[in-house]
């Protein structure tokens, strides 16, 4: 059973501080990895992906893949009010059908 | 910008009553993706279409469960009878083909479920 982990939360930090929000995966093979974020009562909007090891930044937010210890973050400089939410990862299973695989997500909460 | 829609967005039924919830993705994308997420937890794959075949349904419950997708476009996702435990957010999504995945997808703003 493929799995993807993270640790549910909250985590809280201040308005302005980085949000260090983290992943693990089982599947060794896995090649493509995502970040959703999604609201209370909203569908899960897609913000970062990332396939190759190393770094990949999009404005306030950068995705970090370590496929060598199956590790992949998400990190949110300047953190704002609006960035609380709950933060999926996702990792696309290609090994039978085209799907994702969702980890339970990690609830930040950015204090004003 | 193309979106999935769904519909309803919001669900109220007593146990054992059935239920149907529609989704239509974007024009021209071949698969179609039904999801649940139970509150506390992320989507789970129920079934995957590829044009009006099942790909994938190895998670969905047939003996409660059932979807079609008679023409290959829009999707029925059916419950009967609903149970309490299947109170959750019914999530679908869709991409131009199978391994289209790759690029990420946009899930449509969902169905929210309580049996009651």
């Amino acid at each position: 059973q493929k799995e993807v982990e993270q640790n549910s939360g909250p985590l809280s930090v201040p308005e302005g501080a980085i949000a260090s929000l983290n992943c693990t995966y089982s599947d060794r093979g896995s090649q493509s990895f995502f970040w959703y974020r999604q609201y209370s009562g909203k569908s899960p909007e897609l913000i970062m992906s990332i396939y190759s090891n190393g770094d990949k930044e999009d404005g306030r937010f950068t995705a970090q893949l370590n496929k060598a210890s199956q590790y992949v973050s998400l990190l949110i400089r300047d953190s704002q009010p609006s960035d609380s939410a709950t933060y999926l990862c996702a990792v696309y299973d290609t090994s039978g059908t085209y799907k994702y695989i969702f980890g339970t997500g990690t609830r930040l909460k950015v204090l004003a | 910008e193309a979106e999935v829609a769904q519909s309803p967005r919001y669900k109220i039924t007593e146990k054992s009553q059935a239920v149907a919830f529609w989704c239509d993705p974007i024009s021209g994308h071949a698969t179609l993706y039904w999801y649940r997420q139970i509150l506390g937890q992320g989507p789970e794959l129920l079934v995957q279409f590829q044009d009006e075949s099942v790909v994938d349904d190895s998670q969905l419950p047939k003996d409660r469960f059932s979807a079609e997708r008679l023409k290959g476009v829009d999707s029925t996702l059916k419950i009967q009878p609903a149970e309490l435990g299947d109170s959750a957010m019914y999530l679908c999504a869709s991409s131009p083909k199978l391994t289209g995945g790759a690029d990420g997808y946009t899930f449509g703003s969902g169905t929210r479920l309580t049996v009651v």
